[in-house]
């Protein structure tokens, strides 16, 4: 299985903040890598997948970058509706995993 | 806008048989794969297993001898059996379609999910 270790489990941020989240891959995944936003009771919400590639509809402050092992996911301008748990997901290998995830919070 | 529902018991006793229908809406399930994704407390997102609408299909090899999934595409359905539950099977579990892109396979599009108990 391919692990995927995200970092840190959580944050607190303030709105206004530039906020990245970092996702390591246990072996190289060259870009098959995406994001998810999840929020409490709701479903995981597609952000960014292979990598850097932004959903549509997904505002412009969200960026992906990285490949091979290390990822990132950067939100430009912390906004009030960005707290919530964020997720990336490999797609390499046919076994699909998932990250622990990481919440952000209001500090 | 394509929309997904899952429906089913959301109490099952343990070693019984846990199934799920996801109903897809807005959209035809033809032409794209299906997946079920739960999660738990304790092991956070898990991919169980997708279905091409044709019938093919890939599951993860720590459930394997114990999930099926299955379609209707009369219906706009697919459908998840997971047998001989135990509590460590409480989860919310989502179906979602899966995009099988150039680059990555993402999942677009999720049912709210629901909420299943395995007690006696």
């Amino acid at each position: 299985d391919i692990q995927m270790t995200q970092s840190p489990s959580s944050l607190s941020a303030s709105g206004g903040d530039r906020v990245t989240i970092t996702c390591r891959a246990s072996q190289s995944i060259v870009s098959s890598l995406n994001w998810y936003q999840q929020k409490p009771g709701k479903a995981p919400k597609l952000l960014i997948y292979a990598a850097s590639s932004l959903q549509s509809g997904v505002p412009s402050r969200f960026s992906g970058s990285g490949s091979g092992t290390d990822f990132t996911l950067t939100i430009s301008s912390l906004q009030p509706e960005d707290f919530a748990t964020y997720y990336c997901q490999q797609s390499y290998s046919p076994l699909l995993t998932f990250g622990g995830g990481t919440q952000v919070k209001i500090k | 806008q394509v929309q997904l529902q899952e429906s089913g018991p959301g109490l099952v006793k343990p070693s019984e048989t846990l199934s799920l229908t996801c109903t897809v809406s807005g959209g035809s399930i033809t032409n794209y794969y299906w997946s079920w994704i739960r999660q738990s407390p304790g092991k956070g997102l898990e991919w169980m297993g997708d279905i091409h609408y044709r019938g093919s299909t890939n599951y993860n090899p720590s459930l394997k001898s114990r999930v099926t999934l299955s379609v209707d595409t009369s219906r706009n359905q697919f459908s998840l059996k997971l047998t001989s539950v135990t509590a460590a099977d409480t989860a919310v579990y989502y179906c979602a379609r899966l995009v099988r892109g150039a680059l990555a396979q993402y999942f677009h599009h999720w049912g709210h999910g629901t909420l299943v108990t395995v007690s006696s």
